[in-house]
């Protein structure tokens, strides 16, 4: 089983949609959550952290649930530029290392 | 501006041909680490560096050499590349010893015929 496991769509959505995003990992004691956004062919970029209680940043929604061991991220009101793989990232304190998800690929069009 | 630079940005070699490929950050940043990604595997660890000669193995080390002989390089060696060594190779650093934001270079592809 992966450490970091997450669907891989593609998600076409058109613009103005919401869309979802799920991410399971295995270790319990991981610390630290996030998410990246990769454009196509170019570096991973921090999009957001993600925190117990929730978080949001503009029209992205950032969930933990601690003890299903699972985070989401949400996105309102879709763009076209909003079109990236997202990779749920978890951080392994033990290891000291950030482990990746294989990234979920997101679609938006006209 | 703050940045991680690779160089090459593309490269295509062969079987058993010695290559480097180069890291630079211009951060003061402590701690860097090498990334392969490959389709549907997501970003595999190669190494980390903690500090100044202090390198460690991520989870895919086999066939790579590191070096940190200076705060702001990272070197990647392949001493011998084979073929299974064509992916997509991404320098990162970050603030302090605990990897919370990466910052990533532009990456590597390479190909080894």
């Amino acid at each position: 089983r992966k450490e970091v496991e997450q669907d891989p769509g593609p998600f076409n959505v058109p613009e103005g949609a919401t869309v979802a995003f799920n991410c399971t990992y295995s270790n319990s004691a991981s610390q630290s959550f996030f998410w990246y956004r990769q454009d196509c062919r170019k570096e991973p970029k921090l999009l957001m952290s993600v925190y117990s209680s929730g978080n949001e940043d503009g029209r992205f929604t950032a969930q933990l649930n601690r003890a299903s061991q699972y985070i989401s991220l949400l996105i309102r009101d879709s763009k076209l530029s909003d079109s990236a793989t997202y990779l749920c990232v978890v951080f392994s304190g033990g290891y000291n290392k950030l482990i990746f998800g294989a990234g979920t690929r997101l679609a938006v069009h006209p | 501006e703050a940045q991680v630079t690779q160089n090459p940005r593309y490269l295509i070699t062969v079987t058993g041909k010695k290559l480097t490929v180069t890291c630079s950050q211009n951060m003061n940043h402590e701690y860097m680490s090498w990334y392969r990604q490959d389709p549907g595997l997501g970003l595999r660890q190669i190494y980390y560096s903690m500090n100044v000669e202090v390198t460690d193995k991520g989870d895919v080390p086999e066939g790579y050499k590191v070096s940190r002989k200076e705060k702001r390089n990272f070197p990647l060696i392949l001493e011998s590349p084979s073929p299974n060594q064509t992916s997509l190779y991404f320098c990162a650093s970050s603030d302090g010893t605990v990897p919370y934001e990466q910052y990533f270079g532009p990456g590597t592809r390479l190909t080894v015929t």
